[in-house]
């Protein structure tokens, strides 16, 4: 079936650089995403979202990029802090039918910042 | 605390033990969901209950039995688990089904021994 993953497992990034984390979604009819970050101990907790009429959205320090051709999403962060460190998982709408909607999440890229 | 309360959060059981795990929301969300995390796996969705009324079981083992006696309440039922079940669980409410707007809790670190 149809699945959301991630190209790396692991990323080690020097404090102040960016980071840059990478997702690739396979449900061409998906127009809902969504990157989670977890830290240890704690539940997924949403860094922000796009829709696929859009191709870029900022946030705080992050920014998302959404390229629909091949069917690719990434999260940038800015200055990265050692409060950055934890897994990001990229989530994918999708319609499950009869009017409901599943998130299906990738694997997850655990960011390691390096003071 | 995000809104998404679960207990225990810490959580070990024998193969023979019947043990539940509770979740509570108080977001005024309609929609709450099970989860379970298990290393090097994805999140896997096992159970969606909407307005009280469960609305997805994804081929969940019958030794999993959720309730929700109400919108802010949910639990998860757990009896003869066996190793393989060991994972974080995590549930999660939503205003509506799907789409935007989930917060997780803590989840419960469940190991069967």
């Amino acid at each position: 079936g149809e699945s959301v993953g991630l190209h790396l497992p692991t990323l080690s990034v020097q404090e102040g650089d960016n980071s840059i984390i990478n997702c690739a979604y396979s449900n061409s009819a998906s127009d809902y995403f969504i990157w989670y970050k977890q830290e240890s101990g704690k539940g997924p907790q949403f860094i922000i979202d796009i829709r696929s009429n859009m191709d870029k959205r900022q946030g705080q320090r992050v920014t998302v990029l959404l390229n629909k051709t091949v069917k690719h999403l990434s999260l940038q962060i800015a200055a990265t802090q050692p409060g950055d460190s934890a897994v990001y998982f990229c989530a994918e709408n999708v319609y499950s039918g009869a009017g409901s909607y599943q998130l299906t999440f990738g694997k997850g890229t655990k960011l390691s910042v390096i003071p | 605390e995000t809104g998404v309360t679960q207990t225990p959060r810490h959580l070990v059981m024998g193969m023979t033990n019947k043990k539940s795990l509770k979740c509570e929301q108080h977001l005024g969300h309609n929609a709450m969901y099970w989860y379970k995390q298990s290393a090097k796996k994805p999140l896997e969705l096992m159970f969606v209950y909407n307005f009280k009324e469960q609305t997805e079981n994804n081929s969940v083992p019958s030794r999993f039995s959720p309730e929700c006696p109400n919108s802010s309440h949910l639990f998860l039922h757990l009896h003869t688990l066996q190793p393989e079940d060991s994972a974080l669980y995590l549930c999660a409410s939503s205003p509506n089904v799907g789409r935007s707007g989930y917060t997780f809790g803590s989840g419960t670190r469940l190991t069967v021994v």
